[in-house]
């Protein structure tokens, strides 16, 4: 069926990096944006970041920006996001999430994955 | 940046009576606006979105109305498991969420 799966959570420390990975499966990766969203303990959804259904275009929170790269790999069906640069703030569960609709329309959120969790601590 | 604002924030309800929860933003965001559903240790659910298109295999007592600045999300005869916390999101210009509206049980 249609799904996303993030990995590459964990406890890490503040200044350090970590790289989220998020698998797609039941449907053309390709064809579709998809962005990270993020979840503070017990607050409410935070945008992340942005990127093309082809990889062309990125966009960052302001929060972000200048720390993370969000990018895909088309031939393993797979969305990243390395972190560097980490923050107490960062500390959040990362869900990534895919667009409605094909190619570069910026509609709604309609696949979510389960969250990969990350604690920035030391 | 578009500053998405709900009310209330937190409504205590019955099961069985009509809910209405507000979506207001700062500036128009036609009719760019989606909601979602989070129950507890879930990810965000799909609902509504273009303010008003129910998403796949959303019940009919969801509804979403408004356009502009001013948005309802409506769930006309509350089941016990639409107890959950209530987002809304605008696409207009960038991605940004409201706060949240917690519907919990009376």
């Amino acid at each position: 069926q249609v799904q996303l799966v993030e990995s590459g959570g964990g406890v890490v420390q503040p200044g350090r990096s970590l790289r989220l990975s998020c698998a797609a499966s039941g449907f053309t990766f390709s064809s579709y944006a998809i962005h990270w969203v993020r979840q503070a303990p017990g607050e409410g959804l935070e945008w992340v970041a942005v990127i093309s259904y082809d990889g062309s275009v990125t966009y960052y929170s302001d929060s972000v920006k200048g720390r993370f790269t969000i990018s895909r790999d088309i031939s393993k069906n797979t969305l990243y996001l390395q972190m560097n640069s980490l923050r107490a703030e960062d500390t959040a569960l990362y869900y990534c999430a895919r667009v409605r609709v094909m190619g570069n329309h910026p509609g709604a959120f309609d696949i979510w994955g389960q969250g990969t969790m990350v604690t920035v601590s030391s | 940046e578009i500053v998405m604002t709900q009310s209330p924030a937190t409504l205590s309800v019955s099961p069985g009576q009509r809910v209405t929860l507000s979506c207001r933003a700062s500036q128009s965001v036609s009719s760019n606006l989606v909601w979602y559903q989070q129950k507890p240790g879930q990810a965000p659910r799909l609902l509504i979105y273009d303010a008003s298109t129910r998403a796949s295999g959303i019940p009919a007592r969801f509804s979403g109305s408004g356009s502009g600045t001013e948005f309802t999300l409506t769930i006309s005869s509350l089941q016990s498991e639409d107890f959950a916390v209530y987002y809304c999101q605008q696409y207009k210009n960038w991605w940004t969420f409201g706060q949240g509206t917690k519907v919990e049980i009376k």
